[in-house]
């Protein structure tokens, strides 16, 4: 156990709908990443937040955003859902934004399934 | 931009054989290094990690990986497999300064016949 939680574990909705994807972070942690595992595009980096603030963004969609709340959990939202959006989401945590000599921890990670 | 190759996509082993899964880089600059593991249905584990000293580096479970700089390349081992190793195995490089999101290579999946 990481000590990261995501919720849900599985979802499963159609085409055109929106989700909510939640990551609490490790206790103390303030850096939340989120990452897509997908059969063809393989562990793909979405984006950071430290602190409450987005610090990077990678192959995020315009249909995706995210944002990390004062208590330090943070939510995915996924909109319009298409087909290909089908993927593994993980989000993980570290504790810090300088570089610390500290790796970040995985969730378990919300498996979505669009139909 | 960094990426990372894994060349082995599937790599099938008897109980006991020695494991190398190849790991190759691409960054300008310094990095961080990491293998994580993540057996069926289970998140991801970090197995391994380098920032900087001793380029061999002693991981989880019995996993070493050794960074050679000249090659751009860190190779994970493991001198006797186990069937509890069945898993899919990432290597991930993330830049020692600036963004610090992970970049993996696609996985190798190890299957170990016991």
């Amino acid at each position: 156990d990481s000590g990261v939680t995501q919720t849900p574990k599985h979802l499963i909705t159609a085409t055109g709908q929106r989700v909510t994807l939640r990551c609490s972070p490790r206790s103390g942690d303030l850096s939340v990443y989120w990452y897509q595992q997908s059969l063809d595009q393989g562990l793909q980096f979405l984006i950071h937040y430290y602190n409450g603030e987005e610090r990077a963004k990678g192959n995020i969609l315009e249909r995706f955003s995210a944002q990390q709340f004062p208590d330090l959990h943070s939510e995915l939202n996924l909109s319009s859902l298409e087909l290909g959006d089908s993927a593994l989401y993980f989000c993980a945590s570290r504790p810090g934004l300088a570089n610390s000599y500290n790796e970040q921890f995985f969730g378990p990670g919300t498996r979505l399934t669009v139909l | 931009a960094q990426s990372v190759s894994q060349h082995n996509h599937h790599v099938i082993l008897s109980e006991a054989a020695s494991l190398e899964l190849g790991c190759n880089y691409s960054y300008g600059g310094t990095v961080n290094l990491f293998w994580y593991v993540q057996y069926p249905g289970q998140h991801l584990q970090l197995l391994l990690k380098y920032f900087s000293g001793d380029p061999l580096v002693k991981g989880i479970k019995g996993f070493e990986a050794e960074f050679i700089k000249s090659k751009f390349s860190f190779n994970l081992r493991k001198p006797s497999v186990q069937w509890s190793d069945t898993a899919e195995y990432f290597c991930a490089v993330n830049a020692n300064f600036g963004n610090e999101k992970l970049t993996f290579g696609t996985g190798t999946r190890l299957t170990i016949i016991p």
